[in-house]
């Protein structure tokens, strides 16, 4: 069974970091594109970043160019996201998911919650 | 960058057919996939690569894309279908993936 399970959310001020994690099981993790998508309360879905099964290729929404960071380690079956200069607007639940092709998302976690807030 | 348009909301009857669409320019061009999100829940694919259904995704929903229109049909809808539906594409131009505004599908 495919599971994704998030972690690292919670309250943080604005211009603060926080680093989220997700660990994966269930599939062969090095083969997978992986992403994080979040979703602000009450709102739609809004992709963030992509990397490559290799970490080689990554790409990230304009809104947080510059300021988060897509990583992996294969070896731990574990994606990453480093997010610096938090701002209110980054408020969301942030879910990890996997992508056999880049086109498409076919697993998802459940997701975790970071607040920006003073 | 690319923009999908989806209807707010849709309503109808159980036991009728829901369609939800997803208006882009020239749409039919790219792969369409669906997600169903249900109040609390991460979002499950329900529809890939325009009309192809993941394993345990009941063959009542079903996809379709052309010209600047893709849709989301749900055959003989069922309470259980009550969620939030998004469109998704791959903007190769962009290396961006993008997502509808969301429609939430309510069964009277």
């Amino acid at each position: 069974e495919v599971q994704l399970v998030e972690s690292g959310g919670g309250l943080v001020q604005p211009g603060g970091s926080l680093r989220l994690s997700c660990a994966a099981s269930g599939f062969t993790f090095s083969s997978y594109w992986m992403s994080w998508v979040r979703q602000a309360p009450g709102k739609g879905l809004e992709w963030v970043a992509n990397i490559k099964q290799d970490g080689s290729e990554k790409y990230y929404v304009d809104s947080v160019k510059g300021r988060f960071t897509i990583s992996r380690d294969n070896a731990k079956n574990s994606l990453y996201l480093q997010m610096n200069s938090l701002r209110a607007e980054d408020t969301a639940v942030y879910y990890c998911a996997s992508a056999a092709a880049l086109t498409h998302f076919d697993y998802w976690g459940q997701g975790t919650l970071v607040t920006v807030s003073s | 960058s690319y923009v999908l348009t989806q209807p707010p909301s849709v309503s109808v009857a159980p036991g009728k057919t829901a369609r939800i669409t997803c208006g882009g320019n020239n749409i039919g061009s790219k792969s369409v996939h669906w997600y169903q999100q249900k109040p609390g829940q991460a979002p499950v694919l329900v529809i890939y690569y325009d009309s192809d259904r993941p394993s345990g995704i009941p063959e009542r929903f079903s996809g379709s894309n052309s010209g600047n229109t893709a849709t989301l049909t749900i055959s003989r809808v069922e309470a259980g279908d009550e969620a939030d539906y998004y469109c998704q594409v791959w903007d190769s131009s962009s290396d961006h993936q993008v997502f509808g505004g969301g429609t939430k599908l309510t069964v009277l």
